[in-house]
Order: C-alpha cells, then sequence, then structure tokens
C-alpha cells in the first residue's frame, strides 16, 4: 500500500511570504502529525490531527497552522514566513483510533517538504 | 527541559559495534522507540521496546533500558556504512511524540 506522501518535496519562498504543505497519510489511517526539523533545534512536535480535529498542538507561534479533512489528508499553513522557518517539514500518520488503545504506536513518515526562506 | 536527550555525533568504524545514548525524562510511556532516518528521507521506525523488558534484541540491533536510571540505548552490530544515518530515540507514548535532536552516526570504511 501506499505510504504517506507529502507535496511539495522542495520549495523556495521569500520572507513575508506564506506557504502551504500538503500531506496524504497512509490509507485508512486517521490521525496525521506534524513535525518541524532543522540543524539547531532538531525534530520539533508542530500538532496532531485527528478526525479533522486538532488534538494537540508544539509550542509555535499562530503563524503555524493547520487542518484535516474527512479523507484525513492534512494541510499546514505558515504566514508571514521568516528566515528561521526554513526547515524540512515531516508528516506521520497513525492507525491509531484513539487514546488509550493498547499496543505500540508506531509512526510512519513521510519523505517530508523542504521549505527554504529567502 | 528537554523530554529526551542524546548525544549528536558518533563515529566508527565498518565492522565495529555502534552504541548510541538516550536519557529520558518522562517513564509513563508503556514503549520506547529507536527511529532512524537516512539522508533525504523522513523517519522509518527501526524497532522499540516494552517499558517492562530490560532488554530486546532484532537481529544486529540491541535496545538495552535502564528504568531506574530513565537511560535507553541502542547497539548496532558489526556496524556497515548503510547504517550511516540519524538515529532518534522517544519515549512519548500519544501521537504527539517528541524527540531528541538525534545521534548522527557516521561509519568510517
Amino acid at each position: 500500500k501506499a505510504g504517506v506522501t507529502q507535496t511539495p518535496r522542495y520549495l523556495i519562498k521569500t520572507r513575508g511570504q506564506q506557504v502551504t504543505l500538503s500531506c496524504s497519510p497512509i490509507s485508512g489511517h486517521r490521525s496525521v502529525s506534524w513535525y518541524q526539523q532543522t540543524p539547531g533545534q532538531g525534530l520539533q512536535f508542530l500538532f496532531e490531527y485527528f478526525s479533522e480535529t486538532q488534538r494537540n498542538k508544539g509550542n509555535f507561534p499562530g503563524r503555524f497552522s493547520g487542518r484535516q479533512f474527512s479523507n484525513s489528508r492534512s494541510e499546514m499553513n505558515v504566514s508571514t514566513l521568516e528566515l528561521g522557518d526554513s526547515a524540512l517539514y515531516l508528516c506521520a500518520s497513525n492507525p491509531r483510533v484513539a487514546r488509550g488503545v493498547s499496543g505500540a504506536n508506531v509512526l510512519t513518515f513521510g519523505a517530508g517538504s523542504r521549505l527554504t526562506v529567502l | 527541559g528537554e523530554d529526551v536527550e542524546q548525544s549528536l555525533f558518533l563515529s566508527v568504524r565498518e565492522g565495529d559495534s555502534s552504541v548510541i545514548n538516550c536519557t529520558y525524562t518522562d517513564s509513563s510511556s508503556t514503549y520506547l522507540y529507536w527511529y532512524k532516518q537516512e539522508p533525504g528521507a523522513g523517519l522509518q521506525l527501526l524497532t522499540y521496546i516494552f517499558s517492562n523488558m530490560d532488554m530486546k534484541q532484532d537481529q544486529r540491533l540491541t535496545v538495552l533500558l535502564n528504568k531506574k536510571d530513565k537511560h535507553l540505548s541502542l547497539r548496532i552490530a558489526d556496524t556497515q556504512t548503510g547504517d550511516s544515518a540519524i538515529y532518534f530515540c522517544s519515549n512519548r507514548e500519544s501521537n504527539d511524540m517528541r524527540f531528541g535532536a538525534g545521534t548522527r552516526l557516521t561509519v568510517k570504511p
């Protein structure tokens, strides 16, 4: 079955612009989480969506937002881009249907969208 | 403070064993995980260990867990050049998984 698909893979923007990134999870997976990866800060959690609802949010400013559609596809948006937003943005999907379900919580990651802000 | 901490770099020679260490603060998770990230790719699950276990072996991989010291390690036997990657440990159970900065393993021929 197809893996997690992220588009676009690479993009270049300038300061002040906005960007929208897309993530299609594995078929049947209803949970999608987003991460930002930078050399200095490592891998940081942005937010998680389940059934079109944001369930958890990391410590990022309001310029970072996201949403999930009824088919579980998710988008994240960054407005008023800053140089420091240059990063690899990773999306992960998970089949877990609800919190507390037993079993290992295995995330399947996409290859990421590499954003460069000039 | 950080949920997990790892050393940033490790360099070994091909054929040697690699040991990647991780310390964590939150001990409530049922499982602890190791992920691997190869250049230009996302993370992929390498292995995980149930928190009631002290050790798990999977081919060349050995995971050791010291719950008292909140210390997790990943040993790779007979390290190959294809093992060069960034390795992340994580100890969060929910989908807002928290990772450290990762350990970049370099394998020299």
